[in-house]
């Protein structure tokens, strides 16, 4: 069946610019995550989401950035004035239900964003 | 600070080798605790979890971890590793007092040689 998918697969942007990830988890599923990957580091959660409500958003690293899954399903993150310090993979994953972590989690293959 | 240490950046074994990579994290209450691998050119994906109980957990390919907590650590084991066994692992960690965020450590590349 269909996995998690995302995209763009990679973006360019130059300092300053607005992005937009977008992210389809698997038909169903109810939580979904976004994280950040940089360069030769772990993931980093940011934010979570339980159908359409955003339940955590702490790892959000400033106001520049922005998700959200107005219907439920596909979900999208936007970063405001983009930085080089932004540069890294943005991975979403999602689970079938509602109890957060203690779910498996389905990850994407992820955007790879380069702001230069 | 909160945080996962994964000591080995990079391992090289031979096939059939025995395989231990260390994980510690630095959170003193109740924690739920995870590994999961990358495998080249594929989507991270979870190698096994440990919530409760039993703290042996065996997971998928012949990987068990173990938690032992007075140690704050959660070691990833196979007894005899295969070339295909080549990818990257991350120990990953819940503070309990959080339903929703996961801490990864910086990931360790093993390298098995054929």
């Amino acid at each position: 069946g269909a996995g998690v998918s995302q995209s763009p697969r990679y973006k360019v942007a130059k300092r300053g610019q607005d992005v937009a990830l977008r992210c389809d988890p698997i038909s169903g599923h109810v939580s979904l995550f976004w994280y950040q990957q940089a360069l030769g580091q772990g993931p980093e959660f940011l934010t979570y989401f339980q159908n359409e409500a955003q339940l955590d958003k702490s790892g959000l690293p400033s106001d520049r950035f922005f998700a959200e899954r107005p219907e439920g399903s596909v979900s999208t993150l936007k970063i405001q004035r983009t930085q080089q310090e932004d540069s890294a993979v943005y991975l979403c994953a999602s689970s079938l239900e509602s109890g957060g972590v203690r779910e498996t989690q389905y990850f994407g293959p992820g955007t790879r964003l380069l702001v230069l | 600070a909160q945080s996962v240490s994964q000591h080995n950046h990079h391992v090289i074994l031979s096939e059939a080798a025995s395989l231990e990579l260390g994980c510690n994290y630095s959170y003193g209450g109740t924690v739920n605790l995870f590994w999961y691998v990358q495998y080249p050119g594929q989507h991270l994906q979870l190698l096994l979890k440990y919530f409760s109980g039993d703290p042996l957990v065996k997971g998928i390919k012949g990987f068990e971890a173990e938690f032992i907590k007075s140690k704050f650590s959660f070691n990833l084991r196979k007894p005899s590793v295969q070339w295909s066994d080549t990818a990257e692992y991350f120990c990953a960690v819940n503070p309990g007092s959080s339903a929703s965020k996961i801490i990864f450590g910086s990931g360790t590349r093993l390298s098995i040689r054929p």
